[in-house]
């Protein structure tokens, strides 16, 4: 059975105060981490995709980190502003098929 | 996600009547997805296409159940009879290869 972890299931985050969480997955048979941000009533916008060990990705004041070896993903949200509240996805992409294997995401509440 | 087109937004229907759920798609990707959300599994997958060939169902919850997907730019998500349990949001969402998903702005579906 494939089992994404994500932690902690739910952050409050003074504005201004940078944050992290994190994402495990399994360490076998990888092809692609994906991070996805969903607000409220909305559906989930992809942040990053990706698929090297090592690799680094960054948009504006959200970065991501990757190690494959150990099957784990950090977010990372720099100076969070009241936008940031949402929650953050991360899912599995295995390299058998091109199905997503789902965290159960993290809830982020930055408080003015 | 302009790029998916979901119908209706919203539907409430009684328990015992049959409802369809509508995707439309952008064309260029291969792949197309369902998925549900619920506030206690969060996001599921229910069927995904491979060039309009479902390739995994196995997310469908029971056989009341149904998605089809006559050409790349429809697809349909049918549920008969409905119950108030399938109550959820219903998600459709595309892809080509490795990449990152586009999801539609999703069907609140209500059964009472």
């Amino acid at each position: 059975i494939l089992n994404v972890e994500q932690s902690p299931q739910s952050l409050h985050v003074q504005e201004g105060d940078s944050t992290n969480f994190t994402c495990s997955f399994p360490s076998s048979n990888f092809y692609a981490l994906h991070w996805y941000r969903w607000e409220t009533a909305k559906s989930p916008e992809a942040l990053f995709v990706m698929t090297l060990n090592g690799d680094e990705k960054k948009k504006g004041r959200i970065s991501a980190t990757l190690n494959t070896k150990e099957g784990y993903s950090y977010l990372y949200i720099k100076g969070s502003q009241p936008e940031d509240s949402a929650t953050y996805l991360c899912a599995f992409q295995g390299d058998s098929n091109y199905q997503l294997i789902w965290g159960a995401g993290t809830k982020l509440i930055i408080k003015p | 996600d302009a790029g998916v087109i979901q119908s209706p937004r919203h539907e409430v229907t009684e328990m015992g009547q049959e409802v369809t759920l509508r995707c439309k798609p952008i064309s260029g990707h291969d792949y197309l997805f369902w998925y549900r959300q619920t506030m206690m599994r969060g996001l599921e997958l229910l069927i995904y296409f491979n060039n309009n060939v479902p390739i995994d169902d196995s997310g469908m919850p029971e056989d009341r159940f149904s998605a089809k997907m006559p050409n790349a730019s429809f697809s349909t998500l049918k549920i008969q009879p409905s119950e108030p349990r399938d109550s959820a949001v219903y998600f459709c969402a595309i892809g080509q290869g490795h990449t990152e998903a586009f999801f539609g702005q999703g069907t609140r579906l209500t059964v009472v």
